[in-house]
Formats: C-alpha cells, sequence, structure tokens
C-alpha cells in the first residue's frame, strides 16, 4: 500500500458546484495532514492543516480527518474555475524518530465555467 | 516578508556533470527541505536540514547531498548527473521542527539533464 493516495483524477465540476478531493494514508501513527493546490508551473501553495477528527472550515475550503478511517478529504464549495490546479495530499510522517512530509501524486481538479 | 527564494530558475546540465542548488528560506525560518518532482513520481522527499544538521533523508542515492549554513540558507548538490534526474526540485522552509509544522515552497529550479 502507497503511504499517501490519491485519485490522479482528473476531477470535473461546474462552477458553483462542490468539489470533493480524497486521501487516504497508511501510518495509523500520522498526526498532522497537508493540502497543497499546485497551478500548473508552479510551486505547491497550501491551502489547509487539519490535526484533529472532524471537519475545518476555511472560507470555501473545508479539511475533513477521519483518523480511524485514515482518510482526508478536500471540500471546495462553489467552485471556481481559479481552483483549477492539482490538489496535493501531505501527510507527516514519523517513523524510528525520524519524520519527513509523504505526498499523495497529486488529484487534478478542472472547473468548467 | 519574503518567501523562500531558489535559485537558479532553470538549469541545463550535460550527463555525468554535477550541479549545486541554492534556497533562501523565509525570514526566521530554521528547518528546510529538499523534494524532487517528477511527473511520474510526484513529489519526494530528499531531506531535512535544521541547525546545520541533515535531520531526515528520504531513499535517493549517495549523488544526492545538501547543506545548510548558520543563516539557515540550504544547498543542494547532485553529482554524476543522468537523465533521470531531470526535474523540478523545490525546497519548503518551516520556522522549526515537528509534527505539526507548516511547511512553505519556494519557486523550484527546474534541471534539465542532457
Amino acid at each position: 500500500q502507497k503511504e499517501v493516495e490519491q485519485n490522479s483524477g482528473p476531477l470535473s465540476v461546474p462552477e458553483g458546484a462542490i468539489a470533493s478531493l480524497n486521501c487516504t494514508y497508511s501510518d495509523r501513527g500520522s498526526q498532522s495532514f497537508f493540502w497543497y493546490r499546485q497551478y500548473s508551473g508552479k510551486s505547491p501553495e497550501l491551502i489547509m492543516f487539519i490535526y484533529s477528527n472532524g471537519d475545518k472550515e476555511d472560507g470555501r475550503f473545508t479539511a475533513q480527518l477521519n483518523k480511524a478511517s485514515q482518510y482526508v478529504s478536500l471540500l471546495i464549495r462553489d467552485s471556481q474555475p481559479s481552483d483549477s490546479a492539482t490538489y496535493l495530499c501531505a501527510v507527516n510522517m514519523r517513523k524510528g524518530g525520524s519524520e519527513k512530509l509523504v505526498f499523495g501524486k497529486g488529484t487534478k481538479l478542472t472547473v468548467n465555467p | 516578508k519574503a518567501g523562500v527564494t531558489q535559485t537558479p530558475r532553470y538549469l541545463i546540465k550535460t550527463r555525468g556533470q554535477q550541479v549545486t542548488l541554492s534556497c533562501s528560506p523565509i525570514s526566521g525560518h530554521r528547518s528546510v527541505s529538499w523534494y524532487q518532482q517528477t511527473p511520474g513520481q510526484g513529489l519526494q522527499f530528499l531531506f531535512e536540514y535544521f541547525s546545520e544538521t541533515q535531520r531526515n533523508k528520504g531513499n535517493f542515492p549517495g549523488r544526492f547531498s545538501g547543506r545548510q549554513f548558520s543563516n539557515s540558507r540550504s544547498e543542494m548538490n547532485v553529482s554524476t548527473l543522468e537523465l533521470g534526474d531531470s526535474a523540478l526540485y523545490l525546497c519548503a522552509s518551516s520556522w522549526t521542527r515537528g509534527i505539526n509544522t507548516e511547511a512553505f515552497f519556494g519557486q523550484g529550479t527546474r534541471l534539465t539533464v542532457v
């Protein structure tokens, strides 16, 4: 099983719809989870982080975490064409005293006007 | 506040050469991590430096090395370049180490090996 898995997409939604992006991770001990947005040709940009089970809302973005299911998601409400990008899920994993941020391969989102 | 600065932005090198990439973190940030991004493998962790010491290392060959200076600036070196080293190299800075620390990325260095 890959450490962090995401559906590669592409995910296509109409403008104004809710986009749902999903991520699963393998390390049950992971404690912190991040969502990055990467526009084509640009570097990843941090948009959300979540540490506790449940939902965390920031504007149009909601991150959801379920540690028992080892699942984290990102919902984008009222999707805009400017949200079209690749969304990367990242999990901070700690093993044997060392830790690293492990990224999924990303889900490409297209919001159609 | 200035962001993470990486130089150069683009590089073209020949197989067998070596290359050094530079990363200046956000002011006050002490941790610098390096990543390789390719279309096939995605973002892969290379190593992390904190207080001039390598703290964590990913699964890359010894040709990939780095260092961090007292002002937290970091360099990454790749020796004996191979075609497969062509990638976007990203560095990310954090104000400290820790499981809950957010990382902020620079614009990256696009390395092409011919």
